[in-house]
């Protein structure tokens, strides 16, 4: 199957930087990714859509200045949690559009601990 | 109310058990509907398509009910392997998904 993978697995940040994370598409071209923040006990919330050569698509309630996406290959989208706060961490987890584009490849997660 | 929303579980069950989960979803429009199983702190895994049909997979059975706008999910002779939360998952369109907040299940020996 289809394997996405994500860059760091999981950091440790001071408030008020910044991190970014990879998500790639290892084995196929993926025009389209999804990023999720999970909190615990929670499930997926869709943060934003990510197409390749244009502006990602956020969901209401997310801060496009704060979670900056970019998504510049077909096989490479980038989130970075600009001046990262304490209630920033969380799980984040970014998918892939299969060829099919109705499966979801999922990377393994990036785990954000804001201090 | 939710878009999709899930039986909250926790299911505790003995191994060999059989167990149902239960899903409902309020858009009429949706076109494709999925469970996925998710391991604690790993990222969900696809499980299963569901068809209206009605879809088997060695212990695991799924069904699509659109009338009713119902999803289940059926496992039986339960494994401690099996102990996992199951998300259900609907799609509006292409990409567009919608994850239930998950039904725990433990499998206890």
């Amino acid at each position: 199957g289809a394997v996405v993978s994500q860059h760091p697995s999981w950091v440790i940040c001071k408030s008020g930087t910044s991190v970014k994370i990879e998500c790639r598409s290892l084995d196929f071209q993926a025009t389209t990714m999804f990023w999720y923040r999970q909190f615990p006990k929670q499930s997926l919330m869709l943060m934003a859509t990510s197409n390749e050569g244009s502006k990602a698509t956020y969901e209401q309630g997310v801060e496009k200045d704060k979670f900056l996406i970019n998504h510049a290959s077909l096989t490479l989208s980038t989130l970075t949690v600009t001046s990262a706060h304490p209630e920033d961490s969380s799980f984040y987890i970014c998918s892939a559009l299969g060829v099919f584009s109705y499966e979801q490849y999922f990377g393994p997660g990036t785990r954000l601990t804001v201090t | 109310r939710k878009e999709v929303e899930q039986d909250p579980g926790p299911f505790n069950v003995p191994e060999g058990a059989t167990v149902a989960f239960n899903c409902t979803y309020s858009n009429s429009a949706s076109q494709s509907f999925f469970w996925y199983r998710q391991d604690c702190r790993k990222e969900p895994k696809l499980l299963m398509s569901v068809y209206s049909s009605g879809n088997e997979d060695g212990r695991f059975t799924a069904q699509l009910n659109r009338a009713s706008q119902y999803i289940s999910l059926l496992i039986r002779d339960s494994k401690l392997s099996d102990s996992a939360t199951y998300l259900c998952v609907v799609n509006q369109r292409a990409g567009k998904s919608t994850f239930g907040d998950g039904t725990t299940l433990t499998v206890k020996p």
